[in-house]
């Protein structure tokens, strides 16, 4: 079935490092793809996403490149901040409206230090 | 705008017993769903409501229900309450058609059930 698999965290980085947190998919068709970020103690915030194939979505100088060939959907960031510190859920979502539901990987967990 | 809101924000509950979770939607949103997410995992859809009637529904038993009012605001009922319903309970909202518009999360409920 329609899958999303992340990297396993916690993942701890040093203020201003270089982040990637790996994200894979499996799904019948042409999913859209997104990353939403969780703050302690609060819902889910969609951080970009991506609809088709190449696109790249960016937001907050986090981007993620959307690769059909490798089924994959990586968030990157060059610069980490302390404030950056929260969970990271990759999701795809099916069809072409607005309103299939989401399926999520099962988060990553971001610590950054100052 | 309040955008999504959930109440209430924490319960807890005695196995066995019923439990009911509202939603409002953002302004202009027509649509609901309800994701659980149990610690340390990703949302897991539960269910989709539009026009007051039930459109998707994911891998949950019938002891999971819901409703949609004609204000589009959602009620998550859970009966026959078990140990591992404990969770946050997620309300997302969305446009039907038009535009495409992303879905905005509330923050959730936290349900304990001891």
């Amino acid at each position: 079935g329609d899958s999303v698999t992340q990297m396993e965290g916690p993942v701890t980085l040093s203020e201003e490092a270089f982040l990637t947190i790996n994200c894979t998919y499996t799904a019948t068709g042409y999913p859209s793809l997104f990353w939403y970020v969780q703050y302690p103690g609060e819902g889910l915030q969609l951080l970009l996403k991506a609809t088709k194939a190449d696109d790249k979505g960016s937001n907050k100088g986090f981007e993620a490149t959307y690769r059909k060939e490798t089924t994959s959907f990586h968030l990157e960031k060059g610069s980490v901040q302390v404030s950056d510190s929260a969970v990271y859920f990759c999701a795809l979502r099916l069809g072409s409206g607005n309103t299939g539901k989401l399926i999520f990987g099962q988060g990553t967990t971001l610590q950054v230090k100052p | 705008d309040a955008g999504v809101t959930q109440s209430p924000t924490h319960l807890i509950k005695t196995r066995g017993q019923q439990v009911t979770l509202r939603c409002s939607p953002k302004s202009g949103h027509d649509t609901v769903s309800w994701y659980q997410q149990a610690l340390g995992q990703g949302p897991q859809f539960i269910f989709q409501y539009y026009e007051e009637e039930e459109r998707q529904r994911g891998n949950f038993p019938d002891r999971f229900s819901g409703h949609q009012f004609p204000n589009y605001s959602s009620e998550l009922n859970v009966n026959a309450l078990l140990l591992g319903d404990s969770a946050l309970y997620l309300c997302a909202s969305s446009l039907f058609r038009g535009r495409a518009t992303e879905a905005f999360f509330g923050q959730g409920t936290r349900l304990t059930v001891v």
